[in-house]
């Protein structure tokens, strides 16, 4: 079982539209939690950290629940410029190293 | 806004040569990581380093590859011996806590020919 699991997409979603993303993950002993976003051929930004109690940035939420191993990120009212693929990743207890997902590739389209 | 930065951003070499990739993590920063991105596969740990010292790697850090902070603000990936598969784009990273919210430099495209 792969580590990390992401649909792939690409998610085509018109703007103002509301976008969910899930991700599940295999090692019960992962730590912390991170979405990150990346555009083509550029760096992972850091978005958000993932809280079992969910956490809310403007118009991203993102949960998670170690019951299933997903985390989940919500983001309402797409702008065009949320286009980009975003990776889910998590560290383990005592570790430094994040594992990432391969991501899901969102459009927002006009 | 504090950044990481890194050169260059590309870098063209023959297989079998050394290659040298710097990195200046942000200042206050104590945790610093090389990470690889082959072109559109997930972006893969290589290395993380802590307190002058390698704190973990990956499988791919292998014999070949090697990490130094020879000054107070920069950290260096060597590959001695280059790959046609070493080819991607390495991203420098780091943090103030271990693990807990990484900043990427905009990485340096490696390309082996």
């Amino acid at each position: 079982r792969k580590e990390v699991e992401q649909d792939p997409g690409p998610f085509n979603v018109p703007e103002g539209a509301t976008v969910a993303f899930n991700c599940t993950y295999s090692n019960s002993a992962s730590q912390s939690f991170f979405w990150y976003r990346q555009d083509c051929r550029k760096e992972p930004k850091l978005l958000m950290s993932v809280y079992s109690s969910g956490n809310e940035d403007g118009r991203f939420t993102a949960q998670l629940n170690r019951a299933s191993q997903y985390i989940s990120l919500l983001i309402r009212d797409s702008k065009l410029s949320d286009s980009a693929t975003y990776l889910c990743s998590y560290s383990g207890a005592g570790s430094y190293q994040l594992t990432f997902g391969k991501g899901t590739k969102l459009s927002v389209i006009p | 806004e504090p950044e990481v930065t890194q050169t260059p951003s590309h870098q063209v070499t023959q297989m079998g040569q050394e290659v040298i990739l710097r990195c200046v993590p942000i200042s206050n920063h104590l945790y610093f990581y090389w990470y690889r991105q082959i072109l559109g596969q997930k972006v893969e740990f290589l290395v993380s380093f802590y307190n002058n010292e390698i704190s973990e790697k990956s499988e791919i850090f292998d014999d070949q590859f090697s990490v130094e902070r020879p000054d107070g603000s920069n950290f260096t990936l060597k590959i001695r011996s280059t790959k046609l598969e070493d080819s991607a784009m390495y991203f420098c990273a780091s943090s103030a806590f271990g693990g807990e919210k990484l900043f990427f430099g905009s990485g340096t495209q490696l390309s082996v020919l």
